[in-house]
């Protein structure tokens, strides 16, 4: 059981060019969120789904795309990186949003992401 | 448009309880508030979790009143290891869904 991995670690991407941050569960958790968090700053929600084929819009979802083929993975996609999207981008997943007593969130370890 | 607002640094020394409170104005009925603990450079770490009054684990207590526009965190005894970021995180109504909003952030700091 590996919880939420997410890769690469670090990026540095040059402005305008795009890629995709990788995430993925084995814990077959429902919903899976994206949240980006600043040098100093909190955790903004960017994207999240409640299932696969699912996605919905968070706090900052300007410049991502997300989709769910299936329940394991979420995949973040950046469509031309600006240097305002250099951040830690952090993963999690949980059984549900906050319905339950145990819909806890695992977080992976983060992707550091810079955009000179 | 929820807030989700939180005291952005709070000081304390080693031994004392430390109490921080998330407020929250207008979350889902049927969710659960969470609190996360930060240390730079990693994920946020679960702490505990609650519906409403009081919930007590091995390492924190959380107060939430029947309004539910607040919770409160309390660390008893904090040592230096407690300095950290502390998030509270609700669920904010979103059509037949939730979404999994964090507060702010307090930067705990603990001093000998």
């Amino acid at each position: 059981n590996a919880g939420v991995t997410q890769t690469p670690k670090f990026q540095v991407l040059k402005t305008g060019q795009s890629m995709t941050l990788q995430c993925a569960q084995d814990m077959n958790h429902e919903y899976m969120s994206w949240y980006r968090q600043d040098p100093g700053m909190g955790l903004r929600l960017i994207h999240y789904s409640v299932g696969a084929g699912i996605t919905d819009q968070g706090e900052v979802p300007n410049g991502y795309n997300v989709s769910r083929s299936t329940t394991e993975d979420f995949p973040l996609r950046l469509l031309s990186a600006a240097p305002s999207q250099t951040s830690v981008y952090f993963c999690a997943s949980s059984y549900a949003a906050g319905l339950q007593p145990t819909d806890t969130q695992y977080f992976g370890p983060g992707t550091r992401l810079t955009v000179l | 448009l929820a807030k989700i607002t939180q005291p952005i640094s709070m000081d304390s020394y080693e031994g004392q309880e430390v109490n921080i409170t998330c407020s929250h104005n207008n979350i889902a009925t049927n969710d659960y508030i969470t609190w996360y603990q930060q240390f730079p450079s990693q994920g946020p770490r679960f702490i505990i979790q609650g519906y409403k009054t009081k919930v007590t684990n091995e390492v924190a207590s959380l107060f939430i009143p029947a309004d539910r526009k607040s919770s409160t965190l309390s660390l008893p005894r904090v040592s230096l290891s407690d300095t950290a970021v502390y998030y509270c995180l609700v669920a904010i109504p979103r059509g037949a869904t939730n979404k999994l909003i964090f507060g702010t952030g307090t930067l705990l700091a603990v001093q000998p």
